[in-house]
């Protein structure tokens, strides 16, 4: 069965700095990775994915995500971190013809 | 096109009655997907739909929980009789013809059921 992993429950970071939000997954056939992000009462909202090709893929707001077969990872990140990129971040992961399976979300602080 | 539309945004319930949340997906869209979402569980998906027809509906909690899609523009998810721990925020969310597209999502609707 696949499954995506959020080590990180919070993430904080100073405003300016360079922000990181790690995911990990596991899955028996290729991946196709995604990250969406969701603001306070909002639903979530699409932000990049990888299907295949270029192994850096640039989304929505600044962010990039780095596929890493060997490691099994898809880290989310921006070179400088804004406050209001402050929200609740998803890693999610569809193999086969199974749908999109999320992982637990990490809640990114960003502070002025 | 407006998005995927969900109502009532807020719903407060006693326990034992029946409740009925509605979903319009973003037009042109196959897919169609319940979702829900509580601090303990996170984002549970509950039922797929492809072209109106359920694909997968391993996710929903139990009886108690029914979904239908009676034409491409709108799907209900009903809970009969609610409880207490029915009580999430559920997101409907509509895609294009693969599962490898990016889902879009509605506002939810929280319920509370007391």
């Amino acid at each position: 069965a696949q499954s995506v992993a959020q080590p990180e429950d919070q993430v904080n970071v100073a405003e300016g700095n360079p922000l990181t939000v790690k995911c990990t997954y596991s899955v028996s056939g290729n991946p196709y990775l995604f990250w969406y992000v969701q603001y306070p009462n909002r639903g979530l909202q699409f932000l990049l994915k990888y299907i295949t090709g270029d192994n850096l893929v640039k989304g929505s707001y600044g962010f990039e995500a780095e596929f890493n077969k060997s490691q099994t990872s898809f880290h989310l990140k921006k070179p400088s971190a804004l406050v209001s990129d402050s929200a609740l971040y998803f890693c999610a992961v569809v193999s086969g013809n199974t749908p999109l399976v999320f992982g637990k979300g990490t809640r990114l602080s960003v502070i002025a | 096109d407006a998005g995927v539309i969900q109502s009532p945004r807020h719903e407060v319930t006693e326990m034992g009655q029946e409740v009925t949340l509605r979903c319009k997906p973003i037009s042109g869209h196959d897919y169609l997907f319940w979702y829900r979402q509580t601090m303990m569980r996170g984002l549970e998906l509950l039922i797929y739909f492809n072209n109106n027809v359920p694909i997968d509906d391993s996710g929903m909690p139990e009886d108690r929980f029914s979904a239908k899609m009676p034409n491409a523009s709108f799907s209900t998810l009903k809970i009969q009789p609610s409880e207490p721990r029915d009580s999430a925020v559920y997101f409907c969310a509509s895609s294009w013809d693969s599962l490898t597209y990016e889902q879009y999502f509605g506002p939810g609707t929280r319920l509370t059921v007391t």
